[in-house]
């Protein structure tokens, strides 16, 4: 299976603070990265897909980057609907993998 | 808009089979470039990928859970479904149906159930 590391496993921001979240990858994964966003009891939403492809609808702030097994999420102003806990998915081979989460507070 | 909703027993006993049921509305799950996924999240924990089933019935899943799970659709009623054998409280998790998009070499899961809580317990 691909492991997929997320880092750090929590982080204290302010309304307004850059954000970077980072997911390693434990083989080349190319750019098969997903992000999502998941609120308390909730299911988690689609960010990003393809590494880098905002889903439809989502803003602008949040942007993805990265090829192979290092991969960003980046959202450029925290707001306050964006505390949550973030994870990253990995879709190049099976099983699907996921990180253990980052959680924004 | 595409809709998933999951249903069936929240509490199921040791080494029995967990069954559930998720009903797509806004969309046939036997048309279009996308497979249909059963994915788990136990309590305070990251997300579990379980399997999928493709709009031709083909199926995919964990090779940790493989001995045990099984994905099948009807289309005449346009759900999938997931049985779950043997299970124990490792099982318990909430269990999220979802719709994964396929193009050009990429997939995403683009639309999620709300997910349905289930506890092994006796």
């Amino acid at each position: 299976d691909i492991q997929m590391t997320q880092s750090p496993s929590s982080l204290s921001a302010s309304v307004g603070d850059r954000v970077t979240i980072t997911c390693r990858a434990s083989q080349s994964i190319r750019t098969n990265l997903n992000w999502y966003q998941q609120k308390p009891r909730k299911a988690p939403k689609l960010l990003i897909y393809a590494a880098s492809t905002l889903q439809s609808g989502v803003p602008s702030r949040f942007s993805g980057s990265g090829f192979g097994t290092d991969f960003t999420l980046t959202i450029s102003s925290l707001q306050p609907e964006d505390f949550a806990t973030y994870y990253c998915q990995q879709t190049y081979s099976i099983p699907w993998t996921f990180g253990l989460g980052t959680k924004v507070e | 808009q595409v809709q998933l909703q999951e249903s069936g027993p929240g509490l199921v006993k040791p080494s029995q089979t967990l069954s559930l049921t998720c009903t797509v509305s806004g969309g046939s799950i036997s048309s279009g470039n996308y497979y249909w996924s059963w994915i788990r999240q136990p309590a305070g924990k990251g997300l579990e990928w379980i399997g999928r089933i493709y709009t031709s019935g083909s199926t995919n899943y964990n090779p940790s859970l493989k001995s045990r799970v099984s994905i099948s659709a009807d289309t005449s009623k346009n759900q999938f479904s997931l049985k779950l054998n043997s299970v124990t409280a490792a099982d318990t998790a909430v269990y999220y149906c979802a719709r994964v998009g396929y193009s050009s070499g990429w997939y995403e899961v683009d639309y999620w159930g709300q997910g349905t809580l289930v506890t092994v317990s006796s």
